[in-house]
């Protein structure tokens, strides 16, 4: 079945630096990927729409300079969280969707904690 | 927001009993998916109904949609102790097939 992997799974990082989480859809193409935050015991809130080749299109409230995606190819996306704050400590996860049957398909999430 | 919203947001049962939640939307969809996430891990998928269907099965699992009330609910039968977890639905509201998830059930089953 397919694939979908995030890179790290967690990470711990000071407020003020930047951290990049990679998307990578394993056995599948995606010209599209998804990135959604989680805050504990909350639902999964999309942040942004990521195109390969194209800029991404963020939802409304979500900072486009602080949250920097870039869909290099066909199989990863990646989003920096840029100067980074307590209060981005979140779980990120990511979705593909397959290029050939256009179903949508998660990662596992990452665990960003920013201290 | 295009967040739909869920009910109850938490559920406790004992083992073998069922366990329905229920999940409204906002908008017109394509299809309303169901995903099962446990404590601090990532989402499952477990089970899709598009837009021209009202119900669908998949083992323990019934899912009705009503697209007129804009609601769909997940009826878990026979419940485990395994069961306990958080249950989303998701729809697909957006043009760009963004998924716009609810706000989750708290299912806990007491063994």
């Amino acid at each position: 079945g397919a694939v979908v992997s995030q890179h790290p799974s967690w990470v711990i990082c000071k407020s003020g630096t930047s951290v990049k989480i990679e998307c990578r859809s394993l056995d599948f193409q995606a010209t599209t990927m998804f990135w959604y935050r989680q805050f504990p015991k909350q639902s999964l809130m999309l942040m942004a729409t990521s195109n390969e080749g194209s800029k991404a299109t963020y939802e409304q409230g979500v900072e486009k300079d602080k949250f920097l995606i870039n869909h290099a190819s066909l199989t990863l996306s990646t989003l920096t969280v840029t100067s980074a704050h307590p209060e981005d400590s979140s779980f990120y996860i990511c979705s593909a969707r397959d290029l050939a049957d256009y179903e949508q398909y998660f990662g596992p999430g990452t665990r960003l904690t920013v201290t | 927001s295009q967040q739909g919203e869920e009910d109850p947001q938490a559920l406790s049962i004992q083992e073998g009993e069922n366990a329905t939640m229920n999940c409204s939307y906002k908008t017109s969809i394509n299809n309303l998916q169901w995903y099962r996430q446990n404590s601090g891990r990532g989402l499952v998928h477990l089970i899709l109904i598009r837009s021209n269907e009202r119900e669908k099965h998949s083992g323990r699992l019934r899912v009705t949609l009503d697209t007129s009330k804009k609601s769909s609910s997940l009826l878990i039968t026979a419940s485990r102790a395994a069961d306990t977890a958080s249950y989303f639905c998701a729809t697909d509201a957006g043009g760009g097939n963004q998924f716009y998830f609810g706000t989750g059930t708290s299912l806990t089953v007491i063994p």
